[in-house]
Parts: structure tokens; C-alpha cells; sequence
């Protein structure tokens, strides 16, 4: 596809459950982040992938949130036993890394916890 | 330290208008200060960006206006569009300590341009 691709766009899931996001970023971008945002607040950052470096984990929040880049390529962000704060929009970016400044942003998985 | 603040948190200006939109930092490693442009339903898109080393960067309509003793900058889109509607994210990081994606945003201003 053109752009980074995010699915599911919409998750509705109970307390305690464990939810997957899925992120397909640009073909060839080698840096791929991964960002939440709140209703109403701006984009917090939890995780950054480059090449085959290991991932930049200082914005995930709690032990319960993990992510991992298969193949360079796509990328899954695991959220554990969900929890009602954890209702957001998961954003997912790709950029050709480098000095190339430009995120490439998907629409969003809207998460919501009930 | 790591904060950016942004104002005003809405925005509602006149076709043809001058919008204005400020944001502040703290942490003076930052060196790359991006602008973002989102409209509902979809992730956010590059605007405009500006590095310290100037004071200022035009773009079409879009202006960046940097001080960096002010540890300010500032968007100002000249002859608001009712198509400029959205909410507009400052962001700001230090791109030579880690990377030009690892940003940290401001908390949003939502802009409506009336016909």
C-alpha cells in the first residue's frame, strides 16, 4: 500500500483482557514508532524500532505494554491485562530513518477498555 | 524538562485571517521543531519544520517563527482556509541525541476557519 496501515481501526475490549495492534509501515522505511494519544491530548511516545538496533522502550508506560518488529517489517504492540486508562488511540509512524525527518503517520487503532 | 506547551487550545479565526498558534520548551538539547497537521479520523502529517539555526522558515502560507533565548516558537498560517480546520500539534526533539521521530508533542490546538 501506499501508506503505514494499522488494523484493527477499531477495539473494543473488557478490563483485563489482552489486546494486539497491528502496524504495516511504508515499504522500506527502516524506523517505525509507535505513539498514543489521548482524547484530547497530545501524542505521547512509547516506542521506537530501527533496523535491526534494539527498540527504544523509555516511553512505554508499564511492564503490561510490549511491541516487537518482525522481519524489519511489521510491527505488533501488546497491551496485557487492559486496563480502563488504557482507552486511546495507538498511533503507529514510519520514516525512512536517517536524516530523513518525515513521519509517515497510519489513522489510529481506537482501544477502548470497558 | 522534557514538557512542550502549547496555546491556545482552540482557535477560531475568519477566512482570510492570520492564525497564530505559540509553543513553548524547556529542554534546550532540542534541536528539531516540527509542526503537525491532523484531521479527525486520521493520524497526524508533517507540516513544517524548522532547526535552530534560524529564526525563521516560510512554507506557502505556513510560517515557523523560532526564538531560541525565548526557548519559543510559533506556526502562523496567512490567509486561513476554512480547508485548514484541524488541530495542530507543535513537537519538538533532540534529533542528534536520538532520533528526528522520538518527539514529544504539545497538547494540541484545535483550529476553525468560518467561511
Amino acid at each position: 500500500g501506499a501508506g503505514v496501515s494499522q488494523s484493527p481501526s477499531n477495539k473494543v475490549t473488557e478490563k483485563g483482557k489482552d489486546v494486539e495492534l497491528r502496524c504495516d509501515p511504508i515499504s522500506g522505511h527502516t524506523a517505525l514508532y509507535w505513539y498514543r494519544q489521548s482524547l484530547g491530548q497530545g501524542l505521547e511516545f512509547l516506542i521506537y524500532f530501527q533496523g535491526n538496533s534494539a527498540p527504544d522502550k523509555s516511553g512505554l508506560p508499564s511492564d503490561r505494554f510490549s511491541a516487537e518488529r518482525t522481519g524489519g517489517s511489521v510491527s505488533t504492540l501488546t497491551i496485557q491485562r487492559t486496563q480502563q486508562e488504557d482507552s486511546a488511540v495507538y498511533l503507529c509512524a514510519s520514516s525512512p530513518g536517517g536524516t530523513n525527518e518525515k513521519l509517515f503517520f497510519g489513522s489510529g487503532t481506537q482501544l477502548s477498555v470497558l | 524538562q522534557q514538557q512542550v506547551k502549547q496555546s491556545p487550545q482552540s482557535l477560531i479565526v475568519q477566512k482570510g485571517g492570520i492564525s497564530i498558534i505559540n509553543c513553548a520548551y524547556e529542554n534546550t538539547a532540542f534541536d528539531y521543531f516540527p509542526w503537525y497537521q491532523q484531521f479527525p479520523g486520521k493520524g497526524p502529517a508533517l507540516l513544517i519544520a524548522i532547526r535552530p539555526d534560524v529564526s525563521e522558515k516560510k512554507e506557502g502560507r505556513f510560517t515557523i517563527s523560532f526564538n531560541k533565548s525565548a526557548k519559543q516558537f510559533s506556526l502562523h498560517i496567512m490567509d486561513s482556509q476554512p480547508g485548514d480546520s484541524a488541530t495542530y500539534f507543535c513537537a519538538a526533539t533532540n534529533a542528534g541525541g536520538t532520533s528526528y521521530g522520538k518527539l514529544t508533542f504539545g497538547q494540541g490546538t484545535i483550529l476553525t476557519v468560518h467561511p
